[in-house]
């Protein structure tokens, strides 16, 4: 088994552009979470998704949108980005204990 | 909303000394969860507290949940250099998402 894997690893974007983050799982999880981690600020949740078809707005989602068209699938996209939008991004899921992670998505806007 | 806040936020110490950090919420929690990630990597799961004063051992590491199940601590006996990273605290509250304290990171000077 993969786990849980993103892509890309890394990206610089310029402010303005638009981008998406994908999040994959084999596990079967129903679960999915998109976090931002910044310095001193731990992990913040963005959005996250109960199943298939289901989002739900967590603690900072302005300037972020996501999509769950597949149970395995998790998809961030950033329409317009902002340099504030610099981070790196984690992607974990869950079933009903422990949240599996991602190893994360570098990405930088200049 | 809820609130995890964690101390210290940093912490060093010498190879061979032990080390705690501490977690407290501002709302009554389910559970309470452990991850450690280490320098550029990702979250990993360490364990789940559910009990009102439950605590668990891992080897060096020993687990606590409050009585009133709001603060949690982790104690690292006799740290090694491979207990590098930072360390979070997750409290569920009952919903499906869980709060994450900013983290503490330690490091051990061999």
């Amino acid at each position: 088994n993969a786990g849980v894997t993103q892509t890309p690893k890394f990206r610089v974007l310029k402010t303005g552009q638009s981008m998406t983050l994908l999040c994959a799982q084999d596990m079967n999880h129903e679960y999915m979470y998109w976090y931002r981690q910044d310095p001193g600020m731990g992990l913040r949740l963005i959005h996250y998704s109960v199943g298939e078809g289901t989002t739900a707005k967590g603690e900072v989602p302005d300037g972020y949108n996501v999509s769950r068209l597949k149970k395995q699938n998790f998809l961030l996209g950033l329409e317009s980005a902002a340099p504030s939008q610099t981070s790196v991004y984690f992607c974990a899921s869950n079933d009903f204990y422990e949240q599996y992670f991602g190893p994360g998505t570098r990405l930088t806007v200049t | 909303g809820q609130q995890v806040m964690q101390i210290p936020q940093y912490q060093h110490v010498q190879e061979g000394e032990d080390f705690t950090t501490y977690c407290n919420s501002s709302t009554t929690l389910s559970n309470i969860q452990w991850y450690k990630q280490r320098p550029g990597g990702h979250p990993v799961f360490l364990i789940q507290l559910v009990k009102s004063g439950e605590v668990k051992k891992q080897k060096r590491l020993t687990f606590q949940f409050g009585e009133a199940k709001k603060n949690s601590s982790l104690h690292i006996t006799a740290t090694q250099t491979t207990d590098v990273g930072t360390y979070f605290c997750a409290g569920e509250g009952g919903s499906e998402k869980l709060v994450f304290g900013k983290g503490t990171k330690l490091t051990v000077n061999p």
